[in-house]
């Protein structure tokens, strides 16, 4: 069955750095998200991507954060300097139309020291 | 304001008994719902949405609108069941169907 996939699993880097965090969506999706769950809160809606540009994003997603698409398959969430508050799960997803389920990847744990 | 509500944070029952989690929503519009669950150690994953109507192992939520609730539901509950639950709305006529997440119910069951 296809899997959303993400990398890394766990990523630990410090205040400041940029990041990356990768996911490989299912290959015929159109759809794409991130999503994060900081430790003991919801998971919360970051940003959707869709014909190769955003199509819609939350408060949280600031000029700090961008997405790519660079090649075809992967989609990467960028994190351009990151802050402590940054630490928590980041989940990518895809969905192949409007309004059919998003299947989610394994999540990355971010953790910014 | 979209929001979804999960009043529990952790629900403990005996293996056998009734379970019921519950879920609140606030919406202006005609939302789509949705719980997801999340076992030990694995992904986000689709348990049921009210628009099929399925019973997905043994599990049912329906979608009462007077009361803006979609609690999920199941008469017999088993260990494999433990996991923790998240129900999440997704709103009509957006540029897109993102899902607004409830803070999650951990159901626990007890042998």
């Amino acid at each position: 069955e296809p899997e959303v996939t993400q990398t890394p699993s766990h990523q630990v880097t410090q205040m400041g750095q940029e990041v990356i965090l990768r996911c490989v969506p299912i290959s015929n999706h159109l759809y794409f998200y991130w999503y994060r769950q900081i430790l003991g809160q919801k998971v919360e809606f970051l940003v959707s991507f869709y014909n190769n540009e955003i199509s819609e994003k939350s408060e949280i997603f600031d000029d700090q954060f961008s997405v790519e698409r660079p090649d075809g398959s992967n989609f990467t969430l960028k994190i351009r300097s990151t802050k402590l508050e940054d630490s928590a799960m980041y989940f990518c997803a895809s969905s192949g139309q409007m309004n059919t389920e998003a299947f989610f990847g394994q999540g990355t744990r971010l953790t910014v020291v | 304001a979209q929001r979804v509500t999960q009043p529990e944070k952790l629900l403990s029952v005996f293996k056998g008994a009734p379970v019921e989690l519950k879920c609140n929503y606030s919406y202006s519009g005609s939302p789509e719902l949705f719980w997801y669950v999340q076992y030990s150690r694995q992904r986000l994953q689709l348990l049921l949405r009210h628009i099929s109507r399925e019973s997905i192992k043994g599990f049912t939520a329906d979608l009462n609108k007077g009361e803006t609730s979609f609690h999920l539901k199941k008469p017999f509950a088993q260990e494999e069941d433990s996991a923790m639950y998240y129900c999440a709305l997704s709103g009509d006529g957006g540029a897109t169907n993102k899902l607004i997440f409830g803070t999650g119910t951990l159901l626990a069951v007890q042998p």
